[in-house]
């Protein structure tokens, strides 16, 4: 298996651009997790989905963030507009199972926003 | 609120020297606990999953432990080598999310 993939692997972009960031978790993987990495506070959970339905969002920083999940082997992550404070690794990662099983990372995708 | 501390930030060290990481938690109340390694850009690498039911997980020279009622967990590593120089994160898992401390900066010389 290719493990989770992300894509951009780097992004750059200008203050008030929309930023689309994408993941494909691994197959027969029903969970996926959407995570920022900052210096200040560390990795974060924003949002995690089950067969595709978002059950957490909690950790969403406000409405400029959206995530999606349309079918099983891909989601986006987009945040319109962006702001400087956005900059930051965004991970996702997948797992077979709620709470016992291992989440797997993908390699993460830098943002940087001018 | 569960928070994760690890300490220390960061820990300098001579090749083939033994050491212990470690990682504390605030609520006993977790299904598992995961240890990462995570490299200079790179993404976050499974080190070792310990259950909440067992006590240590080992793999080749890395000994996890966990410690759920004082909320403790260490990661041993035994003849560290100047490849295994990179950031450890330790994360527990209270839910379905991993909650994560912020990692412990390795750097073994040759």
């Amino acid at each position: 298996d290719a493990g989770v993939i992300q894509s951009p692997r780097h992004e750059v972009t200008e203050m008030g651009q929309e930023v689309t960031l994408r993941c494909k978790p691994i197959s027969g993987h029903d969970y996926l997790f959407w995570y920022r990495q900052t210096m200040m506070r560390g990795l974060e959970l924003l949002i995690y989905f089950n067969n595709n339905v978002p059950i957490d969002d909690s950790g969403m920083p406000e409405d400029r963030f959206s995530a999606k999940m349309p079918n099983a082997s891909f989601s986006t992550l987009k945040i319109q507009p962006s702001e400087p404070r956005d900059s930051a690794v965004y991970f996702c990662a997948s797992s077979t199972t709620s709470t016992l099983g291992e989440q797997f990372f993908g390699p993460g995708t830098r943002l940087t926003v001018l | 609120k569960q928070e994760v501390t690890q300490i220390p930030a960061a820990l300098s060290v001579p090749e083939g020297e033994n050491l212990v990481l470690n990682c504390s938690f605030t609520d006993s109340a977790i299904y598992n606990l995961q240890w990462f390694r995570q490299d200079p850009g790179k993404g976050l690498t499974s080190l070792l999953l310990i259950q909440s039911s067992q006590r240590e997980q080992t793999s080749g020279r890395l000994n996890a432990s966990l410690d759920k009622s004082s909320g403790r967990s260490t990661l041993y590593i035994a003849a560290s080598q100047p490849g295994d120089s990179a950031t450890y994160l330790c994360a527990v898992r209270p839910g379905t999310a991993l909650i994560f401390g912020k990692g412990t900066t390795l750097s073994v010389s040759s």
